[in-house]
């Protein structure tokens, strides 16, 4: 299992671009990346997954390089409500043995 | 689209005392997951469904919580007895099948053992 690591905590300001990094030397190679983000008092959501170079979506940018050794979610112009906690997870799809190992994640904290 | 529900949001109870745990998934979603996750960490994974079959239980604590999903649908996870240190937030999610697809969780349940 690929074991991930993230900042503890990352504070920002209201409009700022905010990037996020995720180290996972031992990623394999049919693993994937997928973030979730958690608010208080409820529980984790999607936010988006890739394998490899850029995926983008309406609410994130993820950025892969090539030896996929770590990978950077980048959140375009926080707002407050963007404070929350975020996971990064290793893992491997289609495969019915994989684990999910969620870890500390990183605490966002995004100031007016 | 209903999304996962959980039932009750919150729990206190005595230690020593049984407490269960239920969760609806999301219609269609084969995978269901329950997690636990304590102040300030992440979720554990603590059980994975696929449909009615425990594919996955290997840290669940298995002297004193079970789990069940009789018919692939509904789930429930009981702690009997519960102690102090079960006290944590109490997760579940659901998911389509076929590996590591998105997970929707629910609000989770709080429980508090005094």
């Amino acid at each position: 299992l690929a074991k991930t690591t993230q900042p503890i905590s990352m504070d920002s300001y209201e409009g700022q671009e905010v990037n996020i990094t995720c180290s996972h030397n031992n990623i394999a190679t049919n693993d994937y990346i997928t973030w979730y983000q958690q608010f208080p008092s409820q529980g984790p959501r999607f936010i988006i997954q890739g394998y490899k170079t850029k995926v983008t979506n309406e609410v994130a940018s993820l950025f892969i390089p090539a030896d996929r050794k770590s990978s950077t979610l980048s959140l375009p112009r926080v707002s407050l409500s963007d404070t929350a906690v975020y996971y990064c997870l290793v893992g491997e799809p289609n495969t019915g043995g994989f684990k999910t190992i969620f870890g500390a994640g990183t605490r966002l904290f995004v100031k007016a | 689209e209903a999304g996962v529900v959980q039932s009750p949001r919150y729990k206190i109870i005595e230690k020593k005392q049984p407490v269960a745990f239920w969760c609806n998934p999301i219609s269609g979603h084969n995978t269901l997951y329950w997690y636990l996750q304590n102040l300030g960490q992440g979720p554990e994974l603590l059980i994975r469904y696929e449909n009615e079959e425990a594919v996955d239980d290997s840290q669940l604590p298995k002297d004193r919580f079970s789990a069940e999903r009789l018919k692939g649908v509904d789930s429930t996870l009981k702690i009997q007895p519960a102690e102090l240190g079960d006290s944590a937030v109490y997760l579940c999610a659901s998911s389509l099948p076929g590996g590591y697809n998105e997970q929707f969780f629910g609000p989770g349940t709080r429980l508090t053992v005094l």
